[in-house]
């Protein structure tokens, strides 16, 4: 059982590029969330998802899109990286049935935007 | 609007010293609150929730819906202790982070 598994671990871009971090859990997990991680700031919301083809904005959505085309899967998409965006990026699921569910976190997305 | 705040970016303590991390919520429903654990550079670790009313690694921590607080305790700290905790809230929805406490346990 992998949990939840995101790639790229580490990635370099300069201002302006684009890219996907990728996201994927193989629980069956109807919530899925990104999650960005600053010094001081703590864990903040950027998007997140309660099932296919559903999905809703966090505390800090711009710059960032996502999809949900898949239980399994949800991308996070960088349309034109800023400086602002180096952070670590952590995915996250869980089942939004019943009470007390655990949270699953990925290892983390180290990003630098350069 | 759902809020976690823990005021202590860094807590400092001696090894055996009796450890409190505060976590204070606002919600308007019956929240679920957790506490996660992150080792350097790791993923973050469920330590433990409210519901279940468990101790992990020592760790206790009590809902007090009137003060509205969810603080995490453990009377004599281990150095393998020191990591980043976070208190969680989980609403009808959204899953919302406390901005994180560094313990630090000096030896």
């Amino acid at each position: 059982n992998a949990g939840v598994t995101q790639t790229p671990k580490f990635q370099v871009l300069k201002t302006g590029q684009s890219m996907t971090l990728q996201c994927a859990q193989d629980m069956n997990h109807e919530y899925m969330s990104w999650y960005r991680q600053d010094p001081g700031m703590g864990l903040r919301l950027i998007h997140y998802s309660v099932g296919a083809g559903i999905t809703d904005q966090g505390e800090v959505p711009n710059g960032y899109n996502v999809s949900r085309s898949t239980t399994e899967d949800f991308p996070l998409r960088l349309l034109s990286a800023a400086p602002s965006q180096t952070s670590v990026y952590f995915c996250a699921s869980r089942p939004t049935q019943g009470i007390g569910n655990t949270i699953y976190f990925g290892e983390g997305s180290w990003l630098t935007v350069v | 609007a759902q809020r976690v705040t823990q005021p202590e970016k860094l807590l400092s303590v001696f090894k055996g010293a009796p450890v409190e991390l505060k976590c204070n919520y606002s919600y308007s429903g019956s929240p679920e609150l957790f506490w996660y654990v992150q080792y350097s550079r790791q993923r973050l670790q469920l330590l433990l929730r409210h519901i279940s009313r468990e101790s992990i690694k020592g760790f206790t921590a009590d809902l007090n819906k009137g003060e509205t607080s969810f603080h995490l305790k453990k009377p004599f700290a281990q150095e393998e202790d020191s990591a980043m905790y976070y208190c969680a809230l989980m609403g009808y929805q959204k899953v919302t982070f406390g901005t994180g406490t560094k313990l630090q346990v000096i030896p």
